[in-house]
């Protein structure tokens, strides 16, 4: 069974600071592995996505993802935080394998915190 | 593009009423998912169809949620009786494709339904 830990409920960083946001996850096969952000009241927003090649993911609004296959993570990182950042932040896998099935499993949620 | 619609936004019901939620998914999604988040947890898949068949209902309680998707576009999602435990965000979530690739594709998000048991 695949499974995905955000071992920080809530991150706390500085307007201007880099921000990182920590994703662990256990699959079988190679994962697909997603970022998705929610403000209040909406649904959830994709941000970025890896498949296969580059380990280093760029997405929407300056965020970035880095996969490292030896420490199964896939950690969010910003260079330069912004208020309007101050979301909640899900991380999630899917494993490729399999005809059909393409629920994404998701972490709890990392609550983000950007202070002007 | 329009996004994926659901409706109602909120809805707060009794224990052992009954309740019914709409997704109109992204035109020409294919895949369309319903997903429960419970407050201070990350979604649960409820169910997954494909066109209008489905692909993985596994944690869907039956003995009192049901979903169907008649004519392979919108979707219904049903809970008789609800209890106290239901009380929740139900997510809708479309996306496009059928093999091959698709399991890389992003899935959109729906605004969601909180709903609250009382």
């Amino acid at each position: 069974a695949q499974s995905v830990a955000q071992p920080e409920d809530q991150v706390n960083v500085a307007e201007g600071n880099p921000l990182t946001v920590k994703c662990t996850y256990s699959v079988s096969g190679n994962p697909y592995l997603f970022w998705y952000v929610q403000y209040p009241n909406r649904g959830l927003q994709f941000l970025l996505k890896y498949i296969t090649g580059d380990n280093l993911v760029k997405g929407s609004y300056g965020f970035e993802a880095e996969f490292n296959k030896s420490q199964t993570s896939f950690h969010l990182k910003k260079p330069s935080a912004l208020v309007s950042d101050s979301a909640l932040y899900f991380c999630a896998v899917r494993d490729p394998r399999g005809t059909g099935r393409r629920a994404l499993t998701f972490g709890s949620g990392t609550r983000l915190q950007v202070q002007p | 593009e329009a996004g994926v619609a659901q409706s109602p936004r909120y809805k707060i019901i009794e224990k052992r009423q009954s309740v019914a939620f709409w997704c109109n998914p992204i035109s020409g999604h294919a895949t369309l998912y319903w997903y429960q988040q419970i407050l201070g947890q990350g979604p649960k898949l409820l169910i997954q169809f494909q066109n209008n068949g489905v692909v993985d209902d596994s944690q869907l309680p039956k003995d009192r949620f049901s979903a169907e998707r008649l004519k392979g576009v919108d979707s219904t999602l049903k809970i008789q009786p609800a209890k106290l435990e239901d009380s929740a965000v139900y997510l809708c979530a479309s996306s496009r494709g059928l093999a091959g690739g698709e399991a890389g594709h992003e899935q959109f998000f729906g605004p969601g339904t909180r709903l609250t048991v009382l």
